[in-house]
């Protein structure tokens, strides 16, 4: 079965510095890789998706994540923190050619400072 | 854009109490999920649905059931609501028979059962 580890629940950053979230998978098959972003009181949106194109993905609000296969890693960064990015964040993996086993990290709640 | 609608944000229950949640998405999607949402442990698959009338338990499926008589309503039933199951409830939506695809999430319903 696949899974993944988010490395610190909490994260706190102060306004325009670099903001750098873990996540760790394991998988046995190779993986689709997703990152969602929940605001307070709101349902999960998409921020990036790996789907084995490229390595580094883009995603919106300036977000990106690079897939490092032998670190078997996916960590999202972005340069400048924005008050606006305080939310939690979820690392979620699922197999490819199977349609119904993403698995969900525990999530990383970030927090910017002004 | 999608639009994933749950049907109560916030809900309160007595023990033993027979409790609905629905869930309706406007985009024809043949994917839809149930989550519930837990501090610590991230979103867990309750129920998975591929079609109309049919179903898939996930990880937890325990204490619920799942209802799917039309293709954009997918309901999660507790047929006898424990305190334990006060959680964050989360639908999801998604294109079907790719697990690329991005999933679709709505609001969430808080439910607190007393």
């Amino acid at each position: 079965a696949q899974s993944v580890t988010q490395l610190g629940s909490h994260v706190s950053v102060s306004e325009g510095a670099l903001v750098l979230l873990r996540c760790n998978y394991s998988s046995s098959v190779p993986p689709y890789l997703f990152w969602y972003v929940q605001y307070p009181n709101q349902g999960l949106q998409l921020l990036l998706k790996y789907t084995s194109a490229a390595t580094l993905v883009k995603g919106i609000n300036g977000f990106e994540a690079e897939f490092k296969k032998s670190e078997t890693s996916f960590h999202l960064t972005k340069p400048s923190a924005h008050m606006s990015d305080a939310a939690e964040y979820f690392c979620a993996v699922s197999r490819q050619y199977n349609n119904n086993d993403m698995r969900f990290g525990a999530g990383t709640r970030l927090t910017v400072k002004p | 854009d999608v639009k994933v609608t749950q049907s109560s944000r916030y809900l309160v229950k007595r023990t033993g109490e027979k409790v609905f949640l629905e869930c309706v998405q406007d985009m024809d999607h043949e994917n839809m999920f149930w989550y519930r949402q837990d501090p610590g442990l991230g979103l867990r698959l309750i129920y998975f649905s591929y079609d109309v009338k049919m179903k898939e338990k996930g990880d937890i499926p325990e204490g619920y059931s799942v209802s799917r008589e039309k293709k954009e309503r997918f309901s999660l039933i507790l047929e006898s609501a424990s305190t334990n199951q006060t959680s964050m409830y989360l639908c999801a939506s998604r294109v079907g028979g790719r697990a690329v695809e991005t999933q679709y999430f709505g609001p969430g319903t808080r439910l607190l059962v007393l």
